[in-house]
């Protein structure tokens, strides 16, 4: 069954300290991946997505994320972290391609020190 | 940009009521989804529809009902709510044409107490 794994429940940095989240995937076929951000309160603002070519992926607020086939990982970085930054942040991978379905991992809650 | 409208952020209801949490998206999506999230379980599939007057059940559908009988709209609906459905709603639409990516409203937050 397709799954999406978030090992890391809450990530403490420092602001202007790099930033890393993983994300592992299961997956059969060649797999759409996303990244989300939850702030408090809020809905879900998508980051980044890949869907083919280049492995390395940009996103929005400066973030970046690998796609990786034989570590079946999707990890999100970013080289300095904001105080803005502080939130939920989800990985998603599609599991239908007509239909969009997407499967959540639990989430990885960041929190910036200054 | 594409809007995702759910029109009610938060909700408290009784026990045994019937709740409806509505959601519009104005970009002519024809994907829908309903999602719950809960703290530690990520977001859980309720319900999905690909087009106007279908529906699919997602991974944990028990205990709620959808209709979608317009393509912009698509509506959840809780038949006799309980203390375990209290939650965060989310909605979200997609489409073929907008490259597979996936647009989330901003929730509704249900209590039912």
């Amino acid at each position: 069954a397709q799954s999406v794994t978030q090992p890391d429940i809450h990530i403490t940095v420092s602001e202007g300290a790099s930033l890393e989240l993983r994300c592992n995937y299961s997956y059969g076929a060649t797999p759409y991946l996303f990244w989300y951000v939850q702030s408090p309160g809020q809905g879900l603002q998508l980051l980044l997505k890949y869907f083919s070519g280049d492995t390395l992926v940009q996103g929005i607020k400066g973030f970046e994320a690998e796609f990786k086939r034989s570590q079946s990982s999707f990890n999100l970085r970013k080289p300095s972290v904001h105080w803005s930054d502080a939130a939920e942040y989800f990985c998603a991978v599609v599991t239908s391609y007509n239909t969009d379905k997407l499967i959540f991992g639990t989430g990885t809650r960041l929190q910036v020190f200054p | 940009d594409v809007k995702v409208t759910q029109s009610s952020r938060y909700l408290v209801k009784r026990t045994g009521e019937k709740v409806f949490l509505e959601c519009v998206q104005d970009m002519d999506h024809e994907n829908m989804f309903w999602y719950r999230q809960d703290p530690g379980l990520g977001l859980r599939l309720i319900y999905f529809s690909y087009d106007v007057k279908m529906k699919e059940k997602g991974d944990i559908p028990e205990g709620y009902s959808v209709s979608r009988e317009k393509k912009e709209r698509f509506s959840l609906i809780l038949e006799s709510a309980s203390t375990n459905q209290t939650s965060m709603y989310l909605c979200a639409s997609s489409s073929r044409h907008s490259g597979n990516t996936i647009y989330f409203g901003e929730g509704s937050w249900l209590t039912v107490v």
